[in-house]
């Protein structure tokens, strides 16, 4: 069945890179999204990606998607303390639902 | 602010009771989703609405049932409720409920089984 593989954490210094990476399992998907959910909040959409593209720039996010291997990474540039969050990676199946990995918790420290 | 609202935000109650959780899409969405968040479970999607008719179904437990009505919001009715239903469970609204839709959440409802 679907899958979608997130690493649980990832702790970057501010004004680094931080790098989310992902992988799934429907070579199906037509749609990849990234949504971030902060402590308390629902689910913020952050960016999509469609299947047939390789990189999507948005401002400070990045979305690289490999198709062959079946992944997906977000990169936010100059990470910033409000950018600690939990990112999840999700992709669309056939029945248009979204399939979401476990979240990777961001921490940004000084 | 996605435009989703849900209601309420917060609810407590006891196992084996009954509850309601109420979402109204954004203005002009048809297509209502329903996804549950538990520390064990993850995000697992329920069940989703098009324009009042059932369209896609998830890991929907018999004990759960929704709707959608004329007006396009949904609930989410909770029966003969477990500890283990404590979670968050998340409305998303999209415009027609296709593939190329995008789909916006609601802040949730926290739901909590003693």
């Amino acid at each position: 069945g679907e899958d979608v593989e997130q690493s649980l954490f990832l702790s970057v210094r501010e004004g680094d890179s931080s790098v989310i990476n992902c992988t799934y399992t429907d070579s199906s998907s037509t749609y990849l999204y990234w949504y971030k959910q902060e402590p308390g909040a629902g689910l913020q959409l952050l960016t999509y990606i469609f299947s047939n593209m390789d990189m999507k720039q948005d401002q400070r996010l990045t979305v690289l998607l490999n198709k062959k291997d079946k992944h997906l990474s977000l990169r936010i540039a100059d990470t910033q303390t409000g950018d600690s969050a939990i990112y999840f990676c999700a992709e669309k199946d056939g029945y248009n639902k979204l399939i979401f990995g476990a979240g990777t918790r961001l921490a940004v420290h000084p | 602010d996605s435009g989703v609202t849900q209601t309420p935000k917060h609810l407590i109650t006891a196992t084996g009771q009954r509850v309601t959780l109420r979402c109204s899409p954004r203005s002009g969405d048809l297509s209502v989703y329903w996804y549950q968040q538990s520390l064990d479970q993850g995000l697992q999607f329920l069940i989703q609405y098009y324009n009042g008719e059932e369209r896609a179904k998830g890991n929907i437990l018999e004990r759960f049932s929704a709707q959608q009505f004329p007006d396009l919001h949904s609930e989410l009715n909770l029966s003969s409720l477990e500890l283990g239903d404590s979670a968050l469970y998340f409305c998303a609204s999209s415009s027609r409920g296709g593939v190329a839709d995008t789909q916006y959440f609601g802040p949730g409802t926290r739901l909590t089984v003693l």
